[in-house]
């Protein structure tokens, strides 16, 4: 079975500073990663994802996220916040497409970014 | 393009009301994915359908939601005999390739 851990359900950043957001993952086959940023009364939104290839991988509005597969880790990073970033965000966890596998997505619990002037 | 949509986008039923959430995926996306939100948590997956065929309904919580894609395009999400437990937001999301694009979410509240 596949899970997400999210290490901080809160974390407060000033406006400028550098934004990390962990996510660890267990998954029994190579997995395929994603990070959703999810604003109030809104839907999920990819930020970015990872399947195959460079382990670095940059998503929309500055945010990039780098696959450490001994750490079993895919953390979110921007190196400068703003205030727009305020959201919840969610990082998640698929099998590889192919065969019997389809891709249904298990979710960390989240964690609220709070960004202050 | 228009993306995913859902509907209504908020509901309150009382308590052993039966309910209906529909969802639009996204055109030419065969594969559709149903999540209960409950809050303060991540998504949690429902159901599967591929085309009109539901291929994976292991997340369904208890045999009074029922999911359906008659024609391969629209689902709805019925559940009967609401419970307060079942207050969440349901999410509806389309896939194309590997990544799953999702509507706004359908609010349930059951009072």
């Amino acid at each position: 079975a596949q899970s997400v851990t999210q290490l901080g359900s809160h974390v407060s950043v000033s406006e400028g500073a550098l934004v990390l957001l962990r996510c660890n993952y267990s998954s029994s086959v190579p997995p395929y990663l994603f990070w959703y940023v999810q604003y109030p009364n809104q839907g999920l939104q990819l930020l970015l994802k990872y399947t195959t290839g460079a382990t670095l991988v940059k998503g929309i509005n500055g945010f990039e996220a780098e696959f450490k597969k001994s750490e079993t880790s895919f953390h979110l990073t921007k190196p400068s916040a703003h205030m727009s970033d305020a959201a919840e965000y969610f990082c998640a966890v698929s099998d590889q497409r192919g065969g019997t596998s389809y891709g249904k997505l298990t979710f960390g619990q989240g964690t609220i970014l709070t960004v202050h002037p | 393009g228009a993306g995913v949509s859902q509907s209504p986008r908020y509901k309150v039923a009382k308590r052993g009301q039966d309910v209906a959430l529909r969802c639009d995926p996204i055109s030419g996306h065969v594969s559709l994915f149903w999540y209960q939100q409950a809050l303060g948590q991540g998504p949690e997956f429902l159901t599967y359908f591929q085309n009109e065929a539901q291929l994976d309904k292991s997340g369904l919580p208890s045999d009074r939601f029922f999911a359906e894609r008659p024609e391969g395009s629209v689902s709805t999400l019925k559940i009967q005999r609401t419970q307060q437990e079942d207050s969440a937001v349901y999410l509806c999301a389309s896939s194309y390739l590997d990544t799953q694009y999702f509507g706004p979410g359908t609010r349930l509240t059951v009072l």
